[in-house]
């Protein structure tokens, strides 16, 4: 089954920084990549993704890139701003019958003021 | 407002006992899933239903039960055969596929004493 790992465990930056968040997967098969974003005590949100057909995709100061060879995929997250701080969550999934979300373990991301 | 609720937000149970959690979606989703969220571990998938009257277990299903007798909703089952039920569960619901946005519940805190 997908394997989905996630670099580093935990982030912090400076307020205005940029950050990053890696994730790897192992099976080639899977073709949707979703970052979800969790704040304390709260369930999970998407915040981007992306389809293997597209190599990067942005929204405002959110921007995730796909490396289908490399199978990896990453969140950036530009001027950081204290709000940011969250756990994240990266998952990969394939198209197809009975086909499952497989997420990474989370990265907690602190901003710092 | 369309969204997924889940309650109660914290339940205690003695062990032994066996404990249901109520997960209600207004969003017509087809597809519902269960999640148990560790410190450290990640969201592991417990159960799935991709449409009424049919699941299929997840990753940890050992211990839980779970059943879709309405497109609504999904109720889990954690059961005495669990040997390790305090966490933090995550019911989450899509529209059909898993490769399209998966919407969170707030979750439900459970502690076995």
């Amino acid at each position: 089954g997908e394997n989905v790992e996630q670099h580093p465990s935990t982030l912090s930056v400076q307020e205005g920084d940029s950050a990053v968040i890696k994730c790897t997967y192992s099976d080639s098969a899977s073709n949707y990549f979703p970052w979800y974003k969790q704040e304390l005590g709260k369930g999970p949100q998407l915040i981007i993704d992306i389809r293997s057909n597209v190599g990067e995709k942005k929204d405002q100061r959110i921007a995730v890139t796909l490396n289908k060879t490399a199978k990896h995929f990453s969140l950036h997250i530009t001027e950081t701003q204290p709000e940011d701080s969250a756990v994240y969550f990266c998952a990969a999934s394939s198209t197809g019958a009975n086909s499952k979300l497989t997420f990474g373990k989370g990265i907690t991301l602190s901003v710092r003021p | 407002d369309g969204g997924i609720t889940q309650s109660p937000k914290y339940l205690f149970r003695k062990e032994g006992q066996n404990v249901t959690l109520s997960c209600e979606q207004n969003l017509n989703h087809d597809a519902m899933y269960w999640y148990r969220q560790d410190p450290g571990q990640g969201l592991r998938l417990i159960y799935y239903s991709q449409i009424v009257n049919d699941f299929q277990k997840g990753d940890i299903a050992e211990g839980y039960s779970v059943s879709r007798e309405k497109k609504e909703s999904f109720p889990l089952t954690v059961t005495s055969a669990q040997k390790n039920p305090t966490a933090f569960y995550l019911c989450a619901s899509s529209r059909d596929r898993t490769d399209t946005e998966a919407f969170f519940g707030q979750g439900t805190r459970l502690t076995v004493v």
